[in-house]
């Protein structure tokens, strides 16, 4: 069945990086718009990037463009999340989320994962 | 940018029918899903495209959308209904998500 593992969470100082992967399995990654969504503590659902298909259309919510680079392993059917330049507001949970239909022209998250906590502090 | 505005928290009494709303610019002219977050667990999809349920979600839960308005109705509703409830669309795309709504069931 369709199953999403987040890792690479931590806590890390203002201005540092982190690396978020996103394991699937009971499905291939290129087969599939794959996003990334953050949740602040005890806040609401933030998108944060997504990746199509064939990998040529990015985006980034305006919050992280240039600090944050969304990209995809198909070898390991994977989703990563490299993040840079981190600030007290990226604290929060990171969710990976699948797509429901990959044919759909409209995103909508059927499957996500259990999320991985990024604590930016000094 | 693009906002999606819902009421921060709505109550109901178990076995009534609890209404969500989502607006927005011209929000009809998209597609909207709605998620359910209860504490401590990840969201998951109870509408998509409007109006249909994913495999497995009660017919208890419906959505509409017209105008600038997006409703999801929760019908008989269950002291397990009780959570987070989010709305989605997306614009120009990047995606929106509303504020999200706390359902109580009292």
């Amino acid at each position: 069945q369709v199953q999403l593992v987040e890792s690479g969470g931590g806590l890390v100082k203002p201005g540092g990086s982190l690396r978020l992967s996103c394991a699937a399995s009971g499905f291939s990654v290129s087969d599939y718009y794959m996003t990334w969504i953050r949740q602040a503590p005890g806040k609401g659902l933030e998108w944060v990037s997504h990746i199509s298909r064939s990998g040529d259309r990015i985006f980034y919510a305006d919050s992280v463009k240039g600090r944050f680079i969304i990209s995809r392993d198909n070898a390991k059917n994977s989703l990563f999340l490299q993040m840079n330049s981190l600030r007290a507001g990226d604290t929060a949970f990171y969710y990976c989320a699948r797509d429901r239909d990959p044919t759909s022209s409209a995103r909508e998250y059927e499957f996500w994962g259990q999320g991985t906590l990024v604590t930016v502090s000094p | 940018s693009y906002e999606l505005t819902q009421p921060p928290s709505v109550s109901v009494s178990p076995g009534q029918t609890a209404s969500i709303s989502c607006s927005g610019d011209n929000l009809g002219q998209k597609y909207v899903s709605w998620y359910q977050q209860r504490p401590g667990q990840s969201p998951f999809l109870v509408i998509y495209e409007d109006v249909k349920r994913p495999s497995g979600i009660p017919e208890r839960f419906s959505g509409s959308n017209s105008g600038n308005t997006a409703t999801l109705s929760i019908s008989g509703t269950h002291p397990m209904d009780e959570a987070d409830y989010y709305c989605q669309a997306w614009d120009s795309s990047t995606v929106v998500f509303g504020g999200g709504t706390k359902l109580t069931v009292l």
